[in-house]
């Protein structure tokens, strides 16, 4: 059971915009950085969003990151269908001394 | 551009122990990175397992502490993580990845599949 609480499923139409809220608590989201991660069907997870709210290069504006004391959100604007994939928070922990990752967010562009 | 690439068998009998490489390519293992493995069981999310540094320091899942070890190999330029005991609840694809600093994972191997079965 992790302990960064995902939403399991969003959903919103094309072109429209969808945020993913990532819940932990002070020893992990609270005192660390958060970063995204999108997989797409049968690949690896790929970055999206490090130190809370900044973009890898080559990763669109349309995601940005946001952090306010124990939660974090992702949001994703002008959707498109090849935006449909899992995506999951991570962190560390400071009390377990690890990573944690969220349990995971389906995005389904409908 | 870093490179990973996982290797070692697919298939692992109950009770055994599980053991995969991740060569580093593109770039030195003894930079200022920490070096992962995470796994993601079929249908689920993904579990961090371990990490560690060229420096031979680890950490680890306390959930799976008992069972990992993690290692570095400086010459090869790869590292490797054993898993011991293993049972079908081990089945999962395991990557490796590098941890960029502020535990952000910039660089991924494509995974490669272990499945625990007689």
């Amino acid at each position: 059971q992790s302990v960064l609480t995902q939403p399991p499923s969003v959903s919103a139409a094309p072109g429209q915009k969808v945020t993913i809220s990532c819940s932990g608590s002070s020893s992990s989201i609270g005192n660390n950085y958060v970063s995204w991660y999108q997989q797409l069907p049968g690949t690896a997870p790929k970055l999206l969003i490090f130190e809370n709210n900044k973009r890898p290069s080559g990763i669109p504006d349309r995601f940005s990151g946001s952090k306010s004391g124990t939660s974090a959100t992702l949001g994703i604007t002008g959707l498109q269908t090849g935006d449909e994939a899992d995506y999951y928070c991570g962190t560390w922990e400071n009390s377990l001394t690890a990573v944690l990752f969220g349990g995971g967010t389906k995005l389904t562009v409908l | 551009q870093v490179q990973l690439q996982e290797s070692g068998p697919g298939l692992v009998k109950p009770s055994g122990t599980l053991s995969l490489t991740c060569a580093v390519s593109g770039g030195s293992i003894s930079g200022r990175s920490w070096w992962s493995w995470v796994r993601q069981p079929p249908g689920k999310g993904l579990e961090w397992i371990g990490e560690t540094y060229h420096s031979g320091s680890t950490n680890y899942n306390p959930s799976l502490k008992s069972r990992v070890t993690i290692s570095v190999d400086k010459s090869k330029n790869q590292f490797s993580l054993k898993l011991s005991s293993v049972t079908a609840a081990d089945t999962a694809m395991y990557y490796c990845a590098r941890n960029g600093g502020s535990t952000n994972f910039d660089h991924w191997g494509q995974g490669t599949l272990v499945t625990v079965s007689s």
